[in-house]
C-alpha cells in the first residue's frame, strides 16, 4: 500500500523546538518530491516546504524561513522537519505529502499536485 | 501570487451543479490543482494541471481556467461531495493554497 505516515507532534512551549518525521512506504521514495503542509485549527491549508527527490532543491514559505529545516533520507524512505523558534501561530496539524515534480538545474516544475497524504501529526505550541 | 476562492461557503442540494472559483492575484503561466477535504481527514487530490482528473476521481468533477480565473465544477452534487475544496497554485517555488470553499447541505 502506498502511504506516508507522520510522527513527532506534541506540546511544546513558545520558543521551543520539535522534529517531525514522515515515513514512506509502498512506492519508490527516491523518485518523488515531498512537501509539508499544515492546517491550523479551524483554518485552511498552508503549504510550508518542498524538498526535491535528491534534496538538491528546497524551498519554504516566508513565515517559516530561518526557523524550519526540511531534510530527507532516501535510504530510510523518510523525511524530517526540524522546527525551532516555535510560536503560538505554529499550532497546527502537519501533513506530509508526496509529489511528482520534475527538477532541472535550480528549478522544479510542479504539475501533478500532491497525490498521497498522511493523516497528519498535531503540533501545539503553548505555555 | 495570492489565490482567492469564492464563495467561501455555499449551501447546495444533492443533484445541484456547483461551481467554485479560484482567482489569482496575477496571471499564472503555471498550473492549478484542486483538493477535497472532509473534517478530520487529509486532503484528497481531485485535479492537477488545471484540468486533468486524478485517477479514481469521478467524472462529475471538472477543472478549467487560465490566466487569473480558474474554476472547479461539480456537475451533479452527490452526498459524498459535501466537503471543503481548495485550489493550489503549482508555481516553481511556492505552492500556495486558496482559502477554501465549504460546500454543505
Amino acid at each position: 500500500e502506498v502511504q506516508v505516515v507522520e510522527s513527532g507532534g506534541g506540546l511544546v512551549q513558545p520558543g521551543g523546538s520539535l522534529r517531525l518525521s514522515c515515513e514512506a512506504s509502498g512506492f519508490p521514495f527516491h523518485n518523488y518530491g515531498m512537501n509539508w503542509v499544515r492546517q491550523a485549527p479551524g483554518r485552511g491549508l498552508e503549504w510550508i516546504s518542498f524538498i526535491s527527490s535528491d534534496s538538491s532543491i528546497i524551498y519554504y514559505t516566508d513565515s517559516v524561513k530561518g526557523r524550519f529545516t526540511v531534510s530527507r533520507d532516501n535510504a530510510q524512505n523518510s523525511m524530517s522537519l526540524e522546527m525551532s523558534g516555535l510560536r503560538d501561530d505554529d499550532t497546527a496539524v502537519f501533513f506530509c505529502a508526496r509529489e511528482m515534480a520534475f527538477c532541472s538545474s535550480n528549478t522544479c516544475y510542479h504539475y501533478y499536485g500532491m497525490d498521497v497524504w498522511g493523516q497528519g501529526t498535531t503540533v501545539t505550541v503553548s505555555s | 501570487i495570492q489565490l482567492t476562492q469564492s464563495p467561501s461557503s455555499l449551501s447546495a442540494s444533492v443533484g445541484d451543479r456547483v461551481t467554485i472559483t479560484c482567482r489569482a492575484s496575477q496571471g499564472m503561466s503555471s498550473s492549478l490543482a484542486w483538493y477535497q477535504q472532509k473534517p478530520g481527514r487529509a486532503p484528497k487530490l481531485l485535479i492537477y494541471g488545471t484540468s486533468t482528473l486524478q485517477s479514481g476521481v469521478p467524472s462529475r468533477f471538472r477543472g478549467r481556467g487560465s490566466g487569473t480565473d480558474f474554476n472547479l465544477t461539480i456537475s451533479s452534487l452527490q452526498p459524498e461531495d459535501f466537503a471543503t475544496y481548495y485550489c493550489q497554485h503549482l508555481n516553481t517555488n511556492e505552492l500556495t493554497f486558496g482559502g477554501g470553499t465549504k460546500v454543505d447541505i
